[in-house]
Parts: structure tokens; sequence; C-alpha cells
């Protein structure tokens, strides 16, 4: 069965130090996400991405953050300058003609 | 307001028998999706099973099934016959808007099930 997968599963970084997280949504989709969940608390949106461009952002996608599909698989999301307060679980989803959205295993980024 | 609250912080269940884990919900959009994702201590989010705003019986998948009460907007997830692989946090998600499919999810706060043998 095809799946949204994530890489590293886990990462530990230097604050203000840059980092990407990597995913590779499922084939034919066409809609791809970026979510977080800080530990303890609910998932939150963070952005959109279809056609090449971001379809929408939360208040939480700031400045420091980007995203990008360098080639026709991958789909990455890059902290600029880490803080503490980025320390979550990062979760890609892609979705496509069907209602539910396929989350990858997520990535725990954790910034020291 | 919160588009999804989800008042149980944590419930237990004995293997074997039924819980209902509570969802309810908040838009003015005719148009909307609600969805159920399990997330094991694995850390992965699982989809379960959706039901669409003007969809007009329950949905069922297997074990689960929801029980979408429009007037009251809520939607309820059913598991029956727990077993011991169904403890995890439970999300209840919707998108709203006209293409909900391809909207962003709202989550609530979770609920975590323990099954108890």
């Amino acid at each position: 069965e095809p799946e949204v997968t994530q890489t590293p599963s886990h990462q530990v970084t230097q604050m203000g130090q840059e980092v990407i997280l990597r995913c590779v949504p499922i084939s034919n989709h066409l809609y791809f996400y970026w979510y977080r969940q800080i530990l303890g608390q609910k998932v939150e949106f963070l952005v959109s991405f279809y056609n090449n461009e971001i379809s929408e952002k939360s208040e939480i996608f700031d400045d420091q953050f980007s995203v990008e599909r360098p080639d026709g698989s991958n789909f990455t999301l890059k902290i600029r300058s880490t803080k503490l307060e980025d320390s979550a679980m990062y979760f890609c989803a892609s979705s496509a003609s069907l209602p539910e959205a396929f989350f990858g295993q997520g990535t725990r980024l954790t910034v020291v | 307001a919160q588009k999804i609250t989800q008042t149980q912080p944590g419930m237990f269940v004995q293997e074997k028998e039924a819980v209902t884990l509570d969802c309810t919900y908040d838009t003015s959009d005719p148009s909307y999706g609600l969805f159920w994702y399990k997330q094991p201590s694995s850390g992965e989010m699982i989809f379960l099973i959706y039901q669409g705003s003007y969809d007009q019986q329950n949905a069922t998948e297997g074990r689960y099934s929801l029980n979408f009460q429009k007037a009251r907007k809520s939607a309820n997830l059913v598991i029956s016959a727990s077993q011991l692989g169904d403890s995890a946090m439970y999300f209840c998600a919707m998108r709203e808007g006209a293409r909900s499919n391809f909207n962003k999810f709202y989550f609530g706060s979770g609920t975590k099930l323990n099954v108890k043998p």
C-alpha cells in the first residue's frame, strides 16, 4: 500500500541551526501539507502546497519556514534558524481527490 | 471558538467492550468533512473513518463507526469489541469548504484510549 515517507525519524539540532525535513508523498497525490504537534498538544496546520506553490499557510509559518518540491518526488520543510520552541513532531501529509489525507510517520525535531 | 472539541482527555475501556469517543465541531460552512485519526505511541497518524456533511448515513469501517448528529454538531467515534491494539491517542478532525478535500485539517486535542485486558 502506498505511503508517505518522512526522513529522518528523529533530528536533534542546535538552536540557530538550519534543518531540512524531508517527505516523499504518495506518487499520484497533488496536495501536500506540513503539520506539527508540540509534545502533548494538538496537531497544528503549517502550510499547504499545490502546483508548486503555497496555497495556504498559518500564522505559525513565518519567514523562518519555507517549503520546496525540488523534484517530482520530494517535498521539504526548511527551518532556517531553529528556536527551542520549534521542538515538535512534524508531519507531512498528501492527498488526492479522496477526502482523507495520508500522513507520514513524522519527524521528531529536538532543538537544544 | 474551537473548531473541534474533544472533551475526554483520557478513557479506559475493557477489552471486547465498545467505547465512544466524543467530538463536537463548529463551522458555519454547509460543506465539510469529519475525520478520525489514530496515533499509536509510535507517533504516526492513521486514518480511520470519514463522514461528509451531506452524507445521509453514518460512516462505518469495520469495528469503527461514526455517530454523526448534524443538528448537535457532533461526530462521535464508536469502537466496537475493543482490542489491546486500540490503545492509542485518537484525534477528531475537520476540513471545511466547498473544496474541503484539499483544505487544511482542524484537529481536536485528542483522547487517549487505554484498553484494559
